[in-house]
C-alpha cells in the first residue's frame, strides 16, 4: 500500500497526558499537512510542511501542538498536557507542490480524552 | 477568513433518487475547487477538482459544475445507490491549503 498512513489509527489517554500521531505520506509528495476534525464539522486545518520547513500554522494550533518533519518524509504530532477539547479526529494528507492542491489522505488518528 | 459553506448539513434519500448539494466559498482570489468523498473509518477520497469557470466534470452517476464569478458549485448524484452513503465535503484551495466546509451527510436508504 503506497498511500498515507496514520499511526496510531486510535487512542484514548486520560488528561494531561501527552499523545503523539505519526503520519507516513506518499514518498513522491513534498507537501505534508495536518487538519483536525470534531464533531458536526469539516477538516480544519493545522499547519503544513513543505519538506522539512514547516511553512504554515494555523491559530487554532496552541502552544501544547507541536508537529515535526525531521527528514522532510515522516511527519509527528504532537499534544501535550491534553483536554478534553482535544478529542477529534486527526488528519495527515499529502501533496505536490506547484499543483492545484489536490491532497491525499490518511484514514485518521482517533484521539478521546476522558 | 475564507469561508466555505454546504447544504444542506444532512440528506435521507430513497434508493433510486437523484440529489444535489452545494458549496459556496469566496469569489476573490479563486483558485480551485475540490470536493471529496468521506466514507465511515476510511480516508477521504478527492471526488473532483475545478479550476474554471463554467467547468462541469463527471466520473460515473456523479457530477459537479462550478461558478467562479459568483462563488458556488453544484455535486449531483443520478440514481442514487446505498454504497453512495457518505459526507461530501467541498474545499476551496487558497494560500497553499484547502479550506473545507462543513459537508453534507448523504445517507441512502434501500
Amino acid at each position: 500500500d503506497t498511500g498515507v498512513s496514520q499511526d496510531p489509527r486510535h487512542k484514548i489517554t486520560k488528561r494531561g497526558q501527552n499523545v503523539t500521531f505519526r503520519c507516513d505520506p506518499i514518498s513522491e509528495h513534498n507537501r505534508l499537512y495536518w487538519y483536525r476534525q470534531t464533531l458536526g464539522q469539516g477538516p480544519e486545518f493545522l499547519t503544513y510542511f513543505q519538506n522539512e520547513a514547516q511553512l504554515e500554522k494555523s491559530r487554532l494550533l496552541s502552544d501544547r501542538f507541536s508537529a515535526e518533519r525531521p527528514k522532510g518524509s515522516f511527519s509527528t504530532l504532537e499534544i501535550q498536557r491534553t483536554e478534553q477539547g482535544d478529542s477529534a479526529m486527526y488528519l495527515c494528507a499529502s501533496g505536490a507542490s506547484g499543483s492545484t492542491g489536490e491532497l491525499f489522505f490518511g484514514e485518521g488518528s482517533r484521539l478521546t480524552v476522558l | 477568513i475564507l469561508n466555505v459553506e454546504q447544504s444542506p448539513q444532512s440528506l435521507h434519500v430513497q434508493e433510486g433518487d437523484s440529489t444535489n448539494f452545494t458549496c459556496s466559498f469566496p469569489s476573490s482570489n479563486f483558485y480551485a475547487l475540490h470536493w471529496y468523498r468521506w466514507e465511515t473509518a476510511k480516508s477521504p477520497e478527492a471526488l473532483f477538482v475545478m479550476t474554471l469557470n463554467g467547468d462541469e466534470k463527471k466520473k460515473g452517476r456523479i457530477s459537479a459544475t462550478l461558478n467562479t464569478k459568483e462563488g458556488y458549485s453544484y455535486l449531483y448524484i443520478k440514481g442514487s445507490q446505498p454504497e453512495d452513503s457518505a459526507t461530501y465535503l467541498c474545499a476551496s484551495y487558497n494560500t497553499d491549503k484547502l479550506i473545507f466546509g462543513t459537508g453534507t451527510r448523504l445517507q441512502v436508504f434501500p
